[in-house]
C-alpha cells in the first residue's frame, strides 16, 4: 500500500528550465511534506519542506507547492541546472518522527 | 555539520551469514532509523529508535533486528542473509521533540549483496 507516490520514474529537462516533480499521497493524517535529492553513491540530503498550514514554501531556486484537497505536492525547481540532476523523492509526516517516502523520480536537466 | 557515517561502503555475505551493518551519528540525534532502498520501491523503513534500547518496527522488520546500546550508533542485524536483502542500506538521525524531527540526515548507505 504505497501512501507515498511519485507517478514519474523519470524526467528530462533542458538547462534554464523549470522542472516540475510531483507527488501524491493518500494518507489524510501527513500533516508535514519533505522533497530529499540524492545523488548516487551519497544518502540522500533533505531540500525543502512545508507544514500543511501552508500551501507554498520557497527557497532559492526551489519551490514547493502543497494542494491539500487533491493531497498533492510538487517541487519547482528554477531555472534547472545540470547539478539538479538526481533522483528526488518526497516524503510525509503524520506527526510523529516517522517519514513516508515516495518511489523516487529520476531527474536529468541536458545541458 | 552532521555526520551520519556507515562501517561499509559495499558489503558482500552468503546466504545464511549473520550481518551486522553499523551506523554512528556525532550530533546527538535522539531518533536513529534503519531504511532499504530498492529500485521502483523507494526509501522503506525497517526500524527505528527513540532512544538508548529502545526500539520501533517499520514497514519492512522481518528478517531483521537491531541494536542501541549507546546514543550514537545504531545497528541493524541479519541474522541469516538472504538473496532477497540484496539492497542499499541507508541509516538516518534526527533530532526529538520539534518540527524539525522530521528533517533527518542520512549516511551515505551500504550496498550489500548476498549471494
Amino acid at each position: 500500500d504505497q501512501q507515498v507516490k511519485q507517478n514519474s520514474p523519470s524526467l528530462s529537462v533542458q538547462e534554464g528550465r523549470i522542472s516540475i516533480l510531483n507527488c501524491d499521497y493518500t494518507n489524510s493524517m501527513f500533516d508535514y511534506f519533505l522533497w530529499y535529492k540524492k545523488y548516487p553513491a551519497e544518502g540522500p540530503t533533505f531540500l525543502i519542506s512545508i507544514s500543511s498550514i501552508k500551501d507554498k514554501n520557497e527557497d532559492g531556486r526551489f519551490t514547493v507547492f502543497l494542494n491539500k484537497s487533491a493531497k498533492h505536492l510538487s517541487l519547482h525547481i528554477v531555472p534547472s541546472q545540470p547539478g539538479d540532476s538526481a533522483v528526488y523523492f518526497c516524503a510525509a509526516s503524520p506527526s510523529n518522527e516517522k517519514l513516508t517516502f515516495g518511489t523516487g523520480t529520476r531527474l536529468t536537466i541536458i545541458p | 555539520d552532521v555526520k551520519v557515517t556507515q562501517s561499509s561502503r559495499y558489503l558482500v555475505k552468503r546466504t545464511g551469514e549473520k550481518v551486522f551493518l553499523e551506523c554512528v551519528q556525532d550530533m546527538d540525534h535522539e531518533n536513529m532509523f534503519w531504511y532499504r532502498q530498492d529500485p521502483g520501491l523507494g526509501l522503506r523503513l525497517i526500524y527505528f529508535s527513540y532512544d538508548v534500547k529502545m526500539k520501533e518496527k517499520g514497514d519492512i522488520p522481518e528478517g531483521y533486528s537491531v541494536s542501541r546500546e549507546k546514543k550514537e550508533r545504531f545497528s541493524l542485524i541479519l541474522e541469516s542473509a538472504s538473496t532477497n536483502q540484496t539492497s542499499m542500506y541507508l541509516c538516518a538521525s534526527s533530532v526529538w521533540g520539534t518540527r524539525s524531527y522530521n528533517e533527518q540526515f542520512f549516511g551515505p548507505g551500504t550496498r550489500l549483496t548476498v549471494l
